[in-house]
């Protein structure tokens, strides 16, 4: 079993509409929770982070976290054509003195008009 | 203020050259991290230096050598390289574990790496 999951797609959702994007997690001792965008070619980019169980939300970005089912999801609303990216999920345990990241492969997601 | 910066931004360099890549933070991060991306994957950590140690050798070749002058800089050696070592080598920073519940961690641009 892979330690970060998440289904590398493509995900196509229409533009306007809610992109949901799922990760689950291994280690039950996991800290925190990242989302991070990359377009191709570039580097990514810290969208989201978490670390209570919940809801966070910050402008069209919701990440909803829930430890008891390991497993962190990422909603997009209003979707854009430039949410087009590969979303990355990305867990911070207690290994390497809380300073390792493990992530998942990436789900690629195509907004498309 | 999240920057990370990155030079160069692109390197292509011979089997039998030396080069350094450099990373600047001014945000008091103390962890500074190393890590190698190839096209689809996701990046793979390489090294961490915490406040200004090497903490994390992710069992890297000799032939890449980290070092961390100071808090704000990390760089990394390059030498010997093989022509699979080119990828996106991309440098993050965050608080550092000791400092933040979260400790977020940001990424520079990166520098593109091609080994001939």
């Amino acid at each position: 079993q892979k330690e970060v999951e998440q289904n590398s797609g493509p995900l196509s959702v229409p533009e306007g509409a809610i992109a949901s994007l799922n990760c689950t997690y291994s280690d039950r001792g996991s800290q925190s929770f990242f989302w991070y965008r990359q377009y191709s070619g570039k580097s990514p980019e810290l969208i989201m982070s978490i670390y209570s169980n919940g809801d966070k939300e910050d402008g069209r970005f919701t990440a909803q976290l829930n430890k008891a089912s390991q497993y962190v999801s990422l909603l997009i609303r209003d979707s854009q054509p430039s949410d087009s990216a590969t979303y990355l999920c990305a867990v911070r345990g207690l290994t390497g003195g809380g300073n390792k990241l493990t992530f998942g492969t990436g789900t690629q997601l195509k907004v498309e008009l | 203020d999240t920057e990370v910066t990155q030079t160069p931004k692109h390197l292509v360099m011979g089997m039998t050259n030396k080069k350094s890549l450099k990373c600047e933070q001014h945000m008091g991060h103390r962890a500074m991290y190393w890590y190698k991306q190839k096209a689809k994957k996701p990046p793979e950590l390489m090294f961490v230096y915490s406040y200004e140690k090497l903490s994390i050798n992710e069992s890297v070749p000799s032939r890449f050598s980290p070092e961390c002058p100071n808090s704000s800089l990390l760089n990394l050696h390059l030498h010997a390289l093989q022509p699979e070592d080119s990828a996106l080598y991309l440098c993050a920073s965050s608080q550092g574990s000791g400092g933040a519940q979260v400790n977020e961690q940001f990424f520079g641009p990166g520098t593109r790496l091609t080994v001939l």
